[in-house]
């Protein structure tokens, strides 16, 4: 199993739809969970991040973290063409981590479209 | 302006030609890695570097090296790259700690004929 799941999609929805994105993972030792977005032919940025469980809200974007599911999501309300982009989610514990020295580890990625 | 620079952003190359691609920082971040991205396999750690003189491996490391003797800079080197190695690379970097924004290069595209 991998530490980090994530379905690539791709995900095509109508502008103005409400959009999740969702991530399953495996290791208890995530604290830190993070979205990144990732526009074509560009490095993926910092969208949000959460630590612990709970929710953030920031604009049109919401992140949720259900520690107890291992299960965390990110909502899009009024989606934008705009928000055509590949969303990665990350993770990362606290302190050490093994070898890995709290590494970000990633999802593989969903392809998002918002269609006009 | 904080930013992650790699160069060059496309090479094609052939079989066995040693190459570089370089990474610069300018925001003085300890920790930098690599990547390489694929389709259907996402973003895969290649190497990282907690600091100066310190790197180590990541979950893809055959057949590259690299090196961090100043800290802004982390070139990933392919001694003798192979067509399995056509990717897309980012070089990333971020604080230690607590930090959870890594910062990524623009990327670069790496066909290997």
């Amino acid at each position: 199993q991998k530490e980090v799941e994530q379905d690539p999609g791709p995900l095509s929805v109508p502008e103005g739809a409400i959009v999740s994105l969702n991530c399953t993972y495996s290791n208890s030792a995530f604290q830190y969970f993070m979205w990144y977005r990732q526009y074509s032919r560009k490095g993926p940025e910092l969208l949000m991040y959460t630590y612990s469980s709970g929710n953030k809200e920031d604009g049109r974007f919401t992140a949720q973290v259900d520690k107890s599911s291992k299960y965390i999501s990110l909502f899009i309300r009024d989606s934008q063409p705009s928000d055509s982009a590949t969303y990665l989610c990350a993770m990362k514990a606290v302190g050490n981590y093994g070898g890995s020295q709290g590494n970000l580890i990633f999802g593989k990625g969903t392809k998002l479209s918002v269609k006009p | 302006e904080a930013q992650v620079t790699q160069n060059p952003r496309y090479l094609i190359t052939v079989t066995g030609k040693k190459l570089t691609v370089t990474c610069s920082q300018n925001m003085n971040h300890e920790y930098m890695s690599w990547y390489r991205q694929d389709p259907g396999l996402g973003l895969r750690q290649i190497y990282y570097s907690m600091n100066v003189e310190v790197t180590d491996k990541g979950d893809v490391p055959e057949g590259y090296k690299v090196s961090r003797k100043e800290k802004r800079n982390f070139p990933l080197i392919l001694e003798s790259p192979s067509p399995n190695q056509t990717s897309l690379y980012f070089c990333a970097s971020r604080k230690t700690g607590a930090s959870t924004e890594a910062f990524f290069g623009q990327g670069t595209r790496l066909t290997v004929v």
